[in-house]
């Protein structure tokens, strides 16, 4: 069964420090997203990107992100200045065109010290 | 704006009893509505969805969740638990003009007793 992929599993990281994390959506998906988990909170949607460009964002998902499909396969959540609070477990997330199920991978778990 | 609400954070119940996990939302329009399931260090599993066909919505498992617009609950049951099904589920909305935007309950964490 297709599955959304997400590398690293876990990440550590010094405050200040920028992080990408990595996901290759399922491969006749054209929507995209970016959830995260903070520890003991819920799942909070991010962002979704369409057609090479951002559809919709949350306001959680500020200057300090940004998200990028460098290739056909790959699509990446990039978190300029890490800070103690992005600390998180992060989902990335695909769909078909015109369908309202997503499916998920299994998450990247960040910590930032 | 959408919002969901899973009544009980933790449920517990023993192996082949009923399991009821509790879900009400809130939406402006007409909703979507799913259920994910999340196992231990493992990511999010669509266990099912409601997306206006049957309110009766079958999924994997075993489970299944009735869609009752009068009360905006979509409550998930399982006949008869079992020790596998131990997790934490999820209930999410998500609005029919809303670019697939899911909205998530805090989540039940579901402890099955032997």
């Amino acid at each position: 069964e297709p599955e959304v992929t997400q590398t690293p599993s876990h990440q550590v990281t010094q405050m200040g420090q920028e992080v990408i994390l990595r996901c290759v959506p399922i491969s006749n998906h054209l929507y995209f997203y970016w959830y995260r988990q903070i520890l003991g909170q819920k799942v909070e949607f991010l962002v979704s990107f369409y057609n090479n460009e951002i559809s919709e964002k949350s306001e959680i998902f500020d200057d300090q992100f940004s998200v990028e499909r460098p290739d056909g396969s790959n699509f990446t959540l990039k978190i300029r200045s890490t800070k103690l609070e992005d600390s998180a477990m992060y989902f990335c997330a695909s769909s078909e065109a015109g369908a309202y199920t997503i499916y998920f991978g299994e998450g990247s778990w960040l910590t930032v010290v | 704006a959408q919002s969901v609400t899973q009544l009980g954070s933790h449920v517990s119940v023993s192996e082949g009893a009923l399991v009821l996990l509790r879900c009400n939302y809130s939406s402006s329009v007409p909703p979507y509505l799913f259920w994910y399931v999340q196992y231990p260090n493992q990511g999010l599993q669509l266990l099912l969805k409601y997306t206006s066909a049957a309110t009766l919505v079958k999924g994997i498992n075993g489970f299944e969740a009735e869609f009752k617009k009068s009360e905006t609950s979509f409550h998930l049951t399982k006949p008869s638990a079992h020790m596998s099904d131990a997790a934490e589920y999820f209930c999410a909305v998500s609005e029919r003009n809303a670019g697939n935007m899911l909205t998530f309950g805090g989540g039940t964490r579901l402890m099955v007793k032997p």
